[in-house]
């Protein structure tokens, strides 16, 4: 059973700030990492996905790097806001989508 | 991008009964997903629907616990049987369509 390993488990971030969630897997063949959002009594959405040919991949204020040789991926908050408190999810696919365990990041005001 | 989405969006049940849960998606897919995300957890897959081909579960899901129809290229249905309280969690429907989008969810509670 192939496992993604995501860190830290909650996360407190001041306004303005930056937020940084990891990921690591074990297995090198997937074909894209997507990072999901989701909100309290919501679904989870996607928010952005990399592929593994490229090492850095901004949305916006949301920023994936992707490390192969160390088999890692982060997801970057930049200017963290408030309403983006939710839990995060990265995911690797092998034939499925594999989640990591969830980051539950909290932005104060 | 894929529009899910599920009926009901939630629901309480009496423990021994059994609830129905409707995937409708905007576009056609070949695989739809089935997952449970209990309280505070991460996602679990339950199966993967394929249209005109038995679902295949994940290890601990068995087809008469969470029987899964899938009639055709844009609707799924999950049952969750002779529920008991542990079944209390969220279902989710998701379809990949270069990735993988996810429906609202069914919010389920057993008593």
């Amino acid at each position: 059973q192939q496992q993604v390993k995501q860190s830290p488990q909650s996360l407190i971030v001041q306004k303005g700030g930056i937020s940084i969630i990891n990921c690591a897997y074990e297995n090198t063949a997937f074909d894209y990492f997507p990072w999901y959002q989701q909100f309290p009594g919501k679904g989870p959405a996607l928010l952005i996905a990399i592929r593994p040919d490229v090492s850095e991949k901004k949305e916006g204020r949301f920023t994936i790097s992707f490390n192969k040789s160390a088999k890692q991926f982060s997801l970057h908050i930049m200017d963290s806001q408030p309403g983006d408190s939710a839990t995060y999810f990265c995911a690797a696919p092998s034939g499925k989508l594999i989640f990591g365990q969830g980051t539950t990041l909290q932005v104060k005001p | 991008s894929a529009v899910i989405s599920q009926k009901p969006s939630r629901d309480i049940c009496q423990r021994g009964t059994s609830l129905t849960i409707q995937c409708q998606v905007d576009s056609q897919v070949t695989m739809m997903f089935w997952y449970r995300q209990q309280p505070g957890q991460s996602l679990t897959l339950i199966a993967t629907a394929n249209q005109g081909s038995e679902a295949t579960y994940e290890s601990g899901f068995v087809i008469d616990k969470f029987p899964i129809s899938r009639p055709n290229l844009t609707f799924s249905t999950l049952t969750v049987s002779n529920m008991s309280p542990e079944d209390s969690s969220i279902y989710l429907c998701s379809v990949e369509k270069e990735t993988q989008y996810f429906g609202p969810g069914t919010r389920l509670l057993v008593l």
